[in-house]
């Protein structure tokens, strides 16, 4: 499978707690997206990393998020004390430079 | 600031029928990019078209074709002959080129009945 994969699928927390979400993109893609997508909505803008190198985040990515893609293959986003309001399912989508975003299937996130 | 409009939020068509999805979009740059994609009850996002300002050409693929017109600053998507697996959430979405954020619009479900 040569798609962006991304892990765990589906991940219950409590308030609180810390979770960490994995995604690997398409492997000759230097761009890597992360997304947000709350039910009936589309999905709105976090961040993104060209290489290693993290060039935009979106004003939604709070104090309690952070995100790495420290070897500018895979990446990691971390939320710090959940909250109930995290809940959501968490895109990460690939790229070239210039070109369409291909996504993942996605991180449920539910906090509880 | 970039902005993406789907006003319609659900459509029901039999099968066979053709349908038409809705896209308005703002943005103030000349340079942008339309896309369309397709969230199917399984979740993954599937790319369907990428349409830059500068190309103004209809395109076909299949059954589906898209309309894109910057007069008034829509890029509408239609499907011929709809089946059941076209069953969906449909995305539009806006790219301007200075950004790098890809700006979605709310997305409309599209239920085929056969």
């Amino acid at each position: 499978d040569t798609g962006v994969s991304q892990n765990p699928r589906h991940k219950i927390t409590k308030r609180g707690q810390n979770v960490t979400f994995r995604c690997d993109p398409i492997s000759e893609h230097n761009r890597l997206y992360w997304y947000r997508q709350t039910l009936g909505q589309g999905p709105e803008f976090l961040t993104y990393f060209q290489n290693e190198a993290q060039l935009e985040k979106s004003r939604l990515l709070s104090d309690r998020f952070s995100a790495e893609r420290p070897k500018g293959s895979f990446s990691t986003l971390e939320i710090q004390r959940t909250e109930q309001g995290d809940s959501a399912m968490y895109l990460c989508a690939s790229s070239l430079i210039g070109y369409e975003q291909f996504f993942g299937p996605g991180t449920r996130l539910t906090v509880l | 600031a970039q902005k993406v409009t789907q006003a319609q939020t659900e459509i029901s068509v039999v099968e066979k029928e053709d349908v038409t999805l809705d896209c308005v979009y703002e943005t103030r740059d000349t340079t942008y990019y339309l896309f369309w994609y397709k969230q199917p009850p399984s979740g993954e996002l599937v790319f369907l078209i990428r349409r830059n300002s500068f190309d103004e050409q209809n395109e076909i693929s299949g059954r589906y074709s898209w309309n894109f017109q910057k007069s008034t600053s829509s890029f509408n998507f239609t499907i011929t002959a709809s089946q059941v697996v076209d069953s969906a959430v449909y995305f539009c979405a806006l790219s301007e080129a200075n950004n790098n954020d890809m700006r979605f619009g709310a997305g409309t479900r599209l239920t085929v009945k056969p």
